[in-house]
């Protein structure tokens, strides 16, 4: 119940395409989703979040959308770019008890090729 | 502002051997993570601490790992003795305790390989 699935494990999208990472998770007492991106040599850093109470997030030209009943949410890259070819993962995690926890999926390998 | 800083960045042992990680989280972050990130593997969580307080040490294999975060800044992983499936990068990441505030910030990494 605590897993977080992940697909796909690897994509190549061409320079301006769209880029779509879906994720999937059981533990309906997750309120947090966030996406954190992960270039080589580096530590994750975090990309975008959204919390259950809206189906739609968008930041420049990354959009998350979520589906709560589905137990479903996924990151769509707009017009995608060379520089975004990196590792994704998604996450989901609980705030509302006395500590943050966030489970991590098991990532998505994007390469954007021009 | 610094980032997490972690050393050192790579370390290379047999296995049986000890070794000790280090992390310098944001200052003025009150809660310090440690995960392990095996090779095409999202992280892990090893151990949370809030402040010098462990919250949560439920996947950490405590018959050889320990993990102390000393005056509720700095923190040391040890691994001891190694073994073979321990070869994996060990990320140090903190986050403020600030209501709305979850990101957790991750420093570099230390890339650990068991030979």
């Amino acid at each position: 119940q605590q897993q977080v699935k992940q697909s796909p494990q690897s994509l190549i999208v061409q320079k301006g395409g769209i880029s779509i990472i879906n994720c999937a998770y059981e533990n309906t007492a997750f309120d947090y989703f966030p996406w954190y991106q992960q270039f080589p040599g580096k530590g994750p850093a975090l990309l975008i979040a959204i919390r259950p109470d809206v189906s739609e997030k968008k930041e420049g030209r990354f959009t998350i959308s979520f589906n709560k009943s589905a137990k479903q949410f996924s990151l769509h890259i707009m017009d995608s770019q060379p520089g975004d070819s990196a590792t994704y993962f998604c996450a989901a995690g609980t705030t509302k008890t006395s500590y943050d926890k966030v489970i991590f999926g098991p990532g998505t390998s994007l390469s954007v090729i021009p | 502002e610094a980032g997490v800083a972690q050393s050192p960045r790579y370390k290379i042992i047999e296995k049986r051997q000890s070794v000790a990680f280090w992390c310098n989280p944001i200052s003025g972050h009150a809660t310090l993570y440690w995960y392990q990130q095996i090779l095409g593997q999202g992280p892990k969580l090893l151990i949370q601490f809030q402040n010098n307080g462990v919250v949560d040490d439920s996947q950490l294999p405590k018959d050889r790992f320990s993990a102390e975060r000393l005056k509720g800044v700095d923190s040391t992983l040890k691994i001891q003795p190694a073994k073979l499936e321990d070869s994996a990068v060990y990320l140090c990441a903190s986050s403020p305790r600030l209501a709305g505030a979850h990101e957790q910030f991750f420093g570099p990494g230390t890339r650990l390989t068991v030979l």
